[in-house]
């Protein structure tokens, strides 16, 4: 079955930092892979998606990820965070194209400090 | 805004009890997906519709059944509860099968078990 692993429980960053959340995949096939945000109070919010292609992806909000499939991971980034980025990202894989049963990992809850 | 409404909001009930969480997804979307996230399990799938049919199944308990009518809203119901069963429940929705979609998440029920 597939998993997905954030280790990073809490992240704290000063505003106008650059941020990598890590992200790490099991699956033994090519995984679908996404980036949620969750504000408090929200429903999730998607970040950006890879399926295939360019594994550098484009996302909404200035982040960006990479694909490493050699390291299994899927980190994503953001080259200078805004006050308005502290929330909770997930990572998530699904196992089929187009089925939208997702695996999410534990979370990281990001704190951004002037 | 997401498009996919979920009411009520918020839910306290006390054990034992049975509740019905509801769900519209955005408009056309076939597909209907609910989680559950709790501070014990994280965010898990629970179960999937498509086009009024179950399409998938997660950890779902038995005491947990869903529906997806064919007007196209779901409704979770969630019968004999327990403390254990205090989280909140999202819905989920998204267009089609077999086609890289993207699933729109509701903000979500907050259900205290008491």
């Amino acid at each position: 079955a597939q998993s997905v692993t954030q280790p990073d429980i809490h992240i704290t960053v000063s505003e106008g930092a650059s941020l990598e959340l890590r992200c790490n995949y099991s699956y033994g096939a090519t995984p679908y892979l996404f980036w949620y945000v969750q504000s408090p109070g929200q429903g999730l919010q998607l970040l950006l998606k890879y399926f295939s292609g360019d594994t550098l992806v484009q996302g909404i909000k200035g982040f960006e990820a990479e694909f490493k499939r050699s390291q299994s991971s899927f980190n994503l980034r953001k080259p200078s965070v805004h006050w308005s980025d502290a929330a909770e990202y997930f990572c998530a894989v699904a196992t089929n194209f187009g089925n939208e049963k997702l695996t999410f990992g534990t979370g990281t809850r990001l704190t951004i400090i002037p | 805004d997401s498009g996919v409404t979920q009411t009520p909001k918020h839910l306290i009930t006390a054990t034992g009890q049975r509740v019905t969480l509801r769900c519209s997804p955005r408009s056309g979307d076939l597909s209907v997906y609910w989680y559950q996230q709790s501070l014990d399990q994280g965010l898990q799938f629970l179960i999937q519709y498509y086009n009024g049919e179950e399409r998938a199944k997660g950890n779902i308990l038995e005491r947990f059944s869903a529906q997806q009518f064919p007007d196209l809203h779901s409704e979770l119901n969630l019968s004999s509860l327990e403390l254990g069963d205090s989280a909140l429940y999202f819905c989920a929705s998204s267009p089609r099968q077999g086609e890289s979609t993207e699933a729109f998440f509701g903000q979500g029920t907050r259900l205290t078990v008491v």
